[in-house]
């Protein structure tokens, strides 16, 4: 079956401009994350949304990031006066539900902020 | 200090060594240990998972996990050169239901090739 989809693949931006990204999961997982990779930072964890409870937003670097999961489904990650700082791998992963073992990873969004 | 500690490399080993390694993590929460396998402009895949302290093997891969010394190891036997990718070692802490939190603290990945 289809894998958890991002879109853009790549996304060229001057710096304070406003971008989103958007994450498909696979179909009937209930829980989605977002994750940015940076050059020698390994993965960051940003927000967790599972089913209809709140989202934990608690890795978010700043107001100026924020995500939503519409329907249940697509979720989209919004980057407000984006600074060169931002440019990275967004990383949207899902699972069958909260508290299973294994995350699916989509292919990632890889940012530049100029 | 972060959370999670892996050296970065990069590891160069010849075909048919073994390989191996590791992670650090100063959190005492964390019950839940993954190594997750990621190949250039890709997303990171699963390779092993284990609960608490143990080992757990499957094929050529061999995780180990000790949480006395905070500390769990990744083992590669006879290793190929399509091993050749970044290895993430992840974790989480453990909900009051028994279950895994979803929220995974990675360690920064090893750079790993395997040359023929």
């Amino acid at each position: 079956g289809a894998g958890v989809s991002q879109s853009p693949s790549n996304k060229v931006t001057e710096k304070g401009k406003d971008v989103e990204l958007r994450c498909d999961p696979i179909s009937g997982h209930t829980a989605l994350y977002w994750y940015r990779q940076s050059l020698g930072q390994g993965l960051e964890f940003l927000i967790y949304f599972q089913g209809n409870s709140a989202p934990d937003k608690s890795g978010l670097p700043s107001d100026r990031f924020s995500a939503e999961r519409t329907g249940g489904s697509v979720s989209t990650l919004t980057i407000q006066r984006t600074q060169q700082e931002d440019s990275a791998v967004y990383l949207c992963a899902s699972s069958p539900r909260s508290g299973y073992n294994e995350q699916f990873f989509g292919p990632g969004t890889r940012l530049t902020v100029l | 200090q972060k959370e999670v500690e892996q050296d970065p490399g990069p590891l160069s080993v010849p075909e048919g060594a073994i390989v191996s390694l590791n992670c650090t993590y100063s959190n005492s929460a964390f019950q839940y240990f993954m190594w997750y396998r990621q190949y250039s402009r890709k997303g990171p895949e699963l390779l092993m998972y284990t609960y608490s302290s143990g080992n757990k093997e499957d094929g050529r891969f061999t995780a180990q996990v000790d949480k006395s010394s905070k500390y769990i190891s990744l083992f590669i036997r006879d290793s190929q050169p399509s091993d050749s990718a970044t290895y993430l070692c992840a974790m989480s802490a453990e909900t009051a239901g028994g279950t895994s939190y979803g929220k995974l603290t990675f360690g920064q990945g090893t750079i790993l090739t395997v040359h023929p």
